[in-house]
């Protein structure tokens, strides 16, 4: 079964603190994914990792930056936590696309809390 | 996502059909996907179908797909109470590594 783990489940900073979240996928997986989840927005991708060291701004990446330095990890940094951090965020992996499609394997989230 | 569109929140008795309706803009992407999320995990893929197919059907889900009208569907057959989860819409666009998704339905089912 694949596996891609997070970190943590459940977070609490303050405003200001530098976070970093965790994840580790054990599939050997190319590409791995970070979202966050808001209620009525869905998911929406923050950042993006082709592969070992790549990465690739989302569709909101600003207040974060992240880090690829082994094939199985892919973390999440918040260089200065904000309130408007508060969110859940889902990590994903998948190979590369091809034809038996592209299907993203999700972590189990964490739950953070700026306050 | 905006370019990925579903109604917020669907309450069906138990054994009855659910039907969850989502809408893409891109009509020349490759794969359409179907997640679940039950409460307190992470996503997880439900069913997919590639952009060629009009229906898939895979045991108590059926996933519709018109083409014309980029309006894709998910028929779960007797609803049961396991079924409460949030559901979301998903597409590949096309020349594009990352998935669009939809703002997720809430399905709660009621005795």
């Amino acid at each position: 079964d694949v596996k891609v783990t997070q970190s943590s489940r459940y977070l609490v900073k303050r405003t200001g603190e530098k976070v970093f979240l965790e994840c580790v996928q054990d599939m050997d997986h190319e590409n791995m994914f970070w979202y966050r989840q808001d209620p009525g927005l869905g998911l929406r991708l923050i950042y993006f990792s082709y592969d070992v060291k790549m990465k690739e701004k989302g569709d909101i990446p600003e207040g974060y930056s992240v880090s690829r330095e082994k094939k199985e990890r892919f973390s999440l940094i918040l260089e200065s936590a904000s309130t408007n951090q508060t969110s859940m965020y889902l990590c994903a992996s998948r190979h590369n696309p091809g034809p038996d499609g592209d299907e993203q394997f999700f972590g189990p989230g964490t739950r953070l809390t700026v306050l | 996502g905006e370019d990925v569109e579903q109604s917020l929140f669907l309450s069906v008795r138990e054994g009855d059909s659910s039907v969850i309706n989502c809408t893409y803009t891109d009509s020349s992407s490759t794969y359409l996907y179907w997640y679940k999320q039950e409460p307190g995990a992470g996503l997880q893929l439900l069913t997919y179908i590639f952009s060629n197919m009009d229906m898939k059907q895979d045991q108590r889900l059926t996933v519709l797909l018109n083409k014309k009208d980029k309006h894709l569907s998910l028929r779960i057959a007797d609803t049961q109470t396991g079924d409460s989860a949030i559901y979301f819409c998903a597409e590949t666009p096309s020349n594009d590594y990352k998935l669009s998704f939809g703002a997720g339905t809430t399905v709660t089912v009621r005795a």
